[in-house]
């Protein structure tokens, strides 16, 4: 498939563990966040968001959490599977205009 | 329901030419955003439409411009095509501006 980025931060992990993808955001009056993932030749899939009000919001296996005194947000995955294997994009939006995106983190999830 | 349909998939154009690419929001979705996508620079903004009205604009030159139709559509179009302009190309809706944006699996351009 297509290489989404080549010189990417990467976090390599064995399978069955925790995987935690950080990202820092720039506008501390952004006010919604989102994690996206992407997989290669595809587009970026939502995975889950958060807004400024909220310091952790957990789903399927992923937790969020915001850290807003040092513009922070991580991405938590339990029990990594191959199938996380992918480029992690964090999104940060303020005042409701167009989002910003992150660099990315590869994840490698290996057996 | 249908997911963020972009065509084509793969495009190959030559230095000098003009392209048009086209997106299809999922439906009920209005607005409409263009992302240009290369392992130097990563996701980078382009554009956003929303009822049928440019919102946002990214950094880029004059000859990447695009438009929305009555029906939430959009197509983007570059003209005069440069080496540099070869990359992934992605559609993303949503329901409104800055909602969760929802992406298409992107329009491969290699420019020779």
């Amino acid at each position: 498939g297509e290489s989404v980025g080549l010189h990417l931060p990467t976090l390599s992990v064995q399978e069955g563990d925790n995987s935690i993808i950080n990202c820092a955001y720039s506008n501390s009056a952004s006010d919604y966040f989102i994690w996206y993932k992407q997989e290669s030749g595809k587009g970026p899939q939502f995975i889950i968001d958060i807004r400024s009000n909220m310091d952790k919001r957990q789903g399927q296996r992923v937790t969020v959490l915001l850290n807003k005194t040092v513009k922070h947000l991580s991405l938590q995955i339990a029990a990594t599977q191959p199938g996380d294997s992918a480029v992690y994009f964090c999104a940060e939006n303020y005042n409701t205009d167009k989002l910003i995106f992150g660099t990315g983190t590869r994840l490698q999830v290996f057996p | 329901k249908a997911g963020v349909t972009q065509t084509p998939r793969y495009l190959i154009k030559t230095r000098g030419q003009q392209v048009t690419l086209s997106c299809s929001p999922i439906s009920g979705h209005r607005s409409v955003s263009w992302y240009q996508q290369t392992p130097g620079q990563g996701l980078q903004f382009l554009f956003e439409y929303f009822s049928e009205t440019q919102r946002n604009k990214g950094n880029f030159p004059g000859r990447f411009s695009g438009r929305q139709f009555s029906n939430s559509r959009s197509e983007m179009n570059v003209s005069t095509l440069e080496l540099g302009d070869s990359a992934l190309y992605l559609c993303a809706s949503s329901l409104v501006v800055g909602d969760i944006q929802y992406f298409g699996a992107g329009t491969r351009l290699s420019v020779l």
